[in-house]
């Protein structure tokens, strides 16, 4: 399985600030995602990341919100622009690796970014 | 309608006992993948078990089970031997489709509590 390190681990910001989420895989993979967990709730995914093309993102998340950059296959940066506290969230970045269909391409998750927004 | 549903809001397990934890799902796709996540108190999500809807035989890694029951459409987890490390959220995801870019969608999520 492939494993995935997240920078910053936690990260206390003031509203209006942006701040942007590393994602390091350990080995090259097609497509990467960005999911948020708002406090007590499920995932819901922001954004799907290919490299070499824009991301595509999902229906309520705009790119001037969440730019995302994916500069290669083994990384992927997401901004959270003009924060506000309802950004105070776990944003986790996750991975489908090895795309092998036996395994119905598990998808394995970073340890995500804890952010609070004040 | 929601396409995975998890309705028990709490679940409370005795040390060393069995506990099931239920899902639902929906989905008009014949090709499907059913994955159930852990999340402890860290945030990390850890993946437990695959079921792929074509898949005739219940999967199973170690400790964990995957009741599923495709008429119903339920793909119940089954912890067996529980421990206290296991408490923590448990997410029921469907993949629906093929191909590695189908999106992964997750259910609310169920909170077990392993009682020593």
């Amino acid at each position: 399985s492939a494993v995935i390190s997240q920078k910053p681990s936690r990260d206390i910001c003031q509203r209006g600030t942006s701040l942007t989420i590393q994602c390091q895989v350990d080995s090259q993979v097609t497509m990467m995602f960005w999911y948020r967990q708002q406090p007590g709730q499920s995932l819901t995914l922001i954004a799907t990341a290919n490299q070499g093309s824009e991301a595509t993102y999902e229906s309520g998340f705009v790119i001037d919100k969440f730019p995302i950059s994916r500069p290669n296959l083994t990384f992927s940066t997401l901004t959270v622009s003009n924060m506000s506290p309802e950004d105070s969230s776990i944003y986790l970045c996750s991975v489908v690796d090895p795309a092998d269909p036996t395994t119905g391409y598990e998808q394995y998750f970073g340890p995500g970014t804890r952010l609070t927004v004040t | 309608a929601q396409k995975i549903t998890q309705t028990q809001p709490g679940m409370f397990v005795q040390e060393k006992e069995a506990v099931t934890l239920d899902c639902t799902y929906d989905t008009s796709d014949q090709s499907y993948g059913l994955f159930w996540y852990k999340q402890p108190s860290s945030g990390e999500m850890i993946f437990l078990i695959y079921q792929g809807s074509y898949d005739e035989q219940n999967a199973t890694e170690g400790r964990y089970s995957l009741n599923f029951q495709k008429a119903r459409k339920s793909a119940n987890l089954v912890i067996s031997a529980s421990q206290l490390g296991d408490s923590a959220m448990y997410f029921c995801a469907m993949r629906e489709g093929t191909g590695a870019n189908s999106k992964l969608t997750f259910g609310k999520g169920i909170t077990l509590s392993v009682r020593p």
